[in-house]
């Protein structure tokens, strides 16, 4: 099975801030990677696909890179509304989510 | 406008059953391949288990291998879990995912989920 390795898993930054959240993976996934945004009591969010793409109505200041086995997720300036944890998916083999980032605002 | 909803959740004991169901709208449900994520209190997702369109495919997890089973009526719009021998650690929110396509095959909408508690 594939290992998702995510870190970190908390961080805390000032508004405006640039944040990057990465995400290894234990074999090449191409770039079978897909980034989701959950806030507290809702279901998750798809923001990147693809480990580049910006799902349709999604803020520009997210965005993702990599390939292989290794990705980042960066949100360029961090919004109070940006508060969330984030997940890494890979979608290689069967789906498989990293640990969470949970974002906090400093 | 796309929307899942899922209902079924409850309260059941260690060794019960429960079913899951999943109301798709907004789309043509029987296009698109279809999945169970789940959420224990506090913790990460996990994915339980797929189908595709036509339920010719179906995987699960390991963790619930050989006591879930995914099924779906395309007739009806809906996507069902049939949930046996459940544990502790079954207890979780459920949620239904509709896969995008693609190369990465995301998920691209997602249910509100439902409450699964499973305790004596």
């Amino acid at each position: 099975d594939i290992q998702m390795t995510q870190s970190p898993s908390s961080l805390s930054a000032s508004v405006g801030d640039r944040v990057t959240i990465t995400c290894q993976a234990s074999q090449d996934i191409s770039n079978y990677l897909n980034w989701y945004q959950q806030k507290p009591g809702k279901a998750p969010k798809l923001l990147i696909y693809d480990a580049s793409n910006l799902e349709t109505g999604v803020p520009s200041r997210f965005s993702g890179s990599g390939s292989g086995t290794d990705f980042t997720f960066t949100i360029s300036s961090l919004q109070p509304e940006d508060i969330a944890t984030y997940y890494c998916q890979q979608y290689d083999n069967l789906p498989q989510f990293g640990g969470g980032t949970k974002v906090e605002i400093k | 406008e796309v929307q899942l909803v899922e209902s079924g959740g409850g309260l059941v004991q260690p060794g019960g059953s429960l079913r899951l169901s999943c109301a798709a709208s907004g789309f043509t449900f029987s296009s698109y391949s279809m999945n169970w994520v789940r959420q224990a209190p506090g913790k990460g997702l996990e994915w339980v288990s797929y189908i595709s369109s036509s339920s010719s495919t179906i995987y699960y997890a390991d963790s619930v291998k050989g006591r879930f089973t995914i099924s779906r009526d395309n007739a009806k719009n809906s996507l069902y879990l049939q949930m046996n021998s459940l544990r502790d650690e079954d207890t979780a929110v459920y949620y239904c995912a509709r896969e995008q396509g693609g190369v990465s095959t995301p998920f691209d909408y997602w249910g509100q989920g439902t409450l699964v508690t499973v305790s004596s």
